[in-house]
């Protein structure tokens, strides 16, 4: 089972600071599945970037991604109050298909 | 435009059963591989299960092998996940997701809850 490991738990930034978040996986993630998901409270988490770095449709271009093998960094580049919310890794390389235990991202 | 419309959840005894069903529509459903993810209270995600588009092979989390079971009906455009002898520690929100193995989940369902308490 790969397991993955998200840094750090809470990020609390002003508006217009930059986010980067952390996910590291117990072995490496084949051809980069990787995907990045944000959920905010009562709301089914929502695809933010497949493939490692590959944007989902409609998300906007100041979330971007990057990383292979075991190492995976969502960044947001300047962090808006509509951006709180929790954030989680995902490789669905292979089965088991596992989750990070999430970032929580507040904006101050 | 895509939906997912999970239905089924309640609450039900230590050791009962329950079957959630995912109606879909806006995208071909056949052509898609599912998945169930669930989420307990205060929690993070969960994979649970995941099925192929032909529904020829599943996979399951160890935590629910042997317990549940996924199924899919393709000319009805829904998915199944047959609970078997739950357990509290089964209590979460469930979510039906297109996606699976090598396959990311760009839909979500709104989610249904399952709570198992006496």
């Amino acid at each position: 089972e790969i397991v993955l490991t998200q840094s750090p738990g809470t990020l609390s930034l002003s508006p217009g600071e930059r986010a980067t978040l952390s996910c590291r996986a117990s072995q490496s993630v084949s051809s980069s599945y990787l995907a990045w998901y944000q959920q905010k409270p009562g709301q089914a988490p929502r695809l933010l970037i497949y493939a490692a770095s590959s944007r989902a449709t409609g998300i906007p271009d100041r979330f971007s991604a990057s990383g292979s093998g075991t190492d995976f960094t969502l960044t947001i580049s300047r962090v808006e109050p509509e951006d709180s919310a929790v954030y989680f890794c995902q490789q669905y390389a292979s089965s088991p298909l596992t989750f990070g235990g999430g970032t929580r991202v507040e904006i101050k | 435009e895509v939906q997912l419309l999970e239905s089924g959840g309640g609450l039900v005894q230590p050791g009962g059963s329950l079957r959630l069903s995912c109606a879909a529509s806006g995208f071909t459903f056949s052509s898609y591989a599912m998945s169930w993810v669930r989420q307990a209270p205060g929690k993070g995600l969960e994979w649970v299960s995941s099925i192929s588009s032909s529904g020829g092979a599943t996979y399951h989390a160890d935590s629910v092998k042997g317990r549940f079971t996924l199924s899919r009906d393709n000319s009805k455009n829904t998915l199944f996940l047959q609970m078997n002898s739950l357990r509290a520690e089964d209590t979460a929100v469930y979510y039906c997701a297109n996606g699976g193995i090598y396959y990311d989940s760009s839909s979500w369902g709104q989610g249904t809850l399952v709570t198992v308490s006496s």
